[in-house]
């Protein structure tokens, strides 16, 4: 069993188009995090959700909007597609308040815009 | 604010070759230390983590060792396999929860 899965793990898609990752873990965490790997590998933080709630969010535009239906659910909805959103995006869980915790990652939705 | 600084790669090692990757951080109060490897194609998976100051983590013959006089945690391993090529991520995690990575160093083991 997957512990922390993410689809579609490949997107292809126009400029201006929206589009959905979604994210699902079965590891009974609290916690869940969006992560952008961009093309030199650097992983950078967009969101987080404890419990369904938003309690990180970086400087990341508003086209960009997470939602947490649930504590094992953690989908990134983006509007207006453009070129510079092209990464990989990874989705990670641990237990909240565990910062000496592991952080379990999915295994990537690379996003390319054309 | 946080910040994991690690050193440049590539770096290109023939089989059965010493690794050093360094790693040195800022951060307030006593982070946590990790270091996470990336194999192509797959997400991050945790190597080994240190939690206070003097801890030394190891997994697979990797090790690490937390240096808080030094704020480093540089990865080692005495004798490399082909089977480690990979991304090697330094990072730390902060009071506020969020995990804040280096920006990673691409190892090449070559026969």
């Amino acid at each position: 069993d997957t512990a922390v899965s993410q689809t579609p793990k490949y997107l292809v898609t126009q400029m201006g188009n929206d589009k959905s990752i979604k994210c699902e873990q079965n590891l009974g965490h609290d916690t869940m995090y969006w992560y952008k790997q961009d093309s030199k590998k650097f992983l950078k933080i967009m969101f987080s959700y404890n419990n369904k709630e938003l309690i990180i969010n970086e400087t990341v535009p508003n086209r960009f909007s997470p939602k947490s239906p649930d504590k094992a659910h953690l989908n990134l909805h983006i509007n207006s597609l453009e070129l510079g959103d092209s990464a990989v995006y990874f989705c990670a869980s641990r237990i909240a308040g565990a910062n000496t915790g592991e952080l379990f990652f999915g295994e990537g939705s690379r996003l390319t815009v054309l | 604010g946080d910040s994991v600084t690690q050193m440049e790669g590539p770096v290109t090692l023939s089989e059965e070759a010493f690794l050093t990757i360094n790693c040195t951080y800022t951060a307030t109060g006593y982070p946590s230390l990790f270091w996470y490897v990336q194999y192509p194609g797959e997400g991050l998976q945790l190597l080994l983590k240190a939690t206070k100051a003097d801890d030394k983590g190891s997994n697979k013959g990797f090790e690490a060792t937390y240096r808080k006089e030094t704020t480093s945690f540089h990865l080692e391993k005495g004798s490399v396999q082909v089977s480690d090529s990979a991304v090697y991520f330094c990072a730390l995690s902060s009071n506020t929860g969020k995990l804040i990575f280096g920006q990673g160093t691409t190892l090449q083991v070559k026969p």
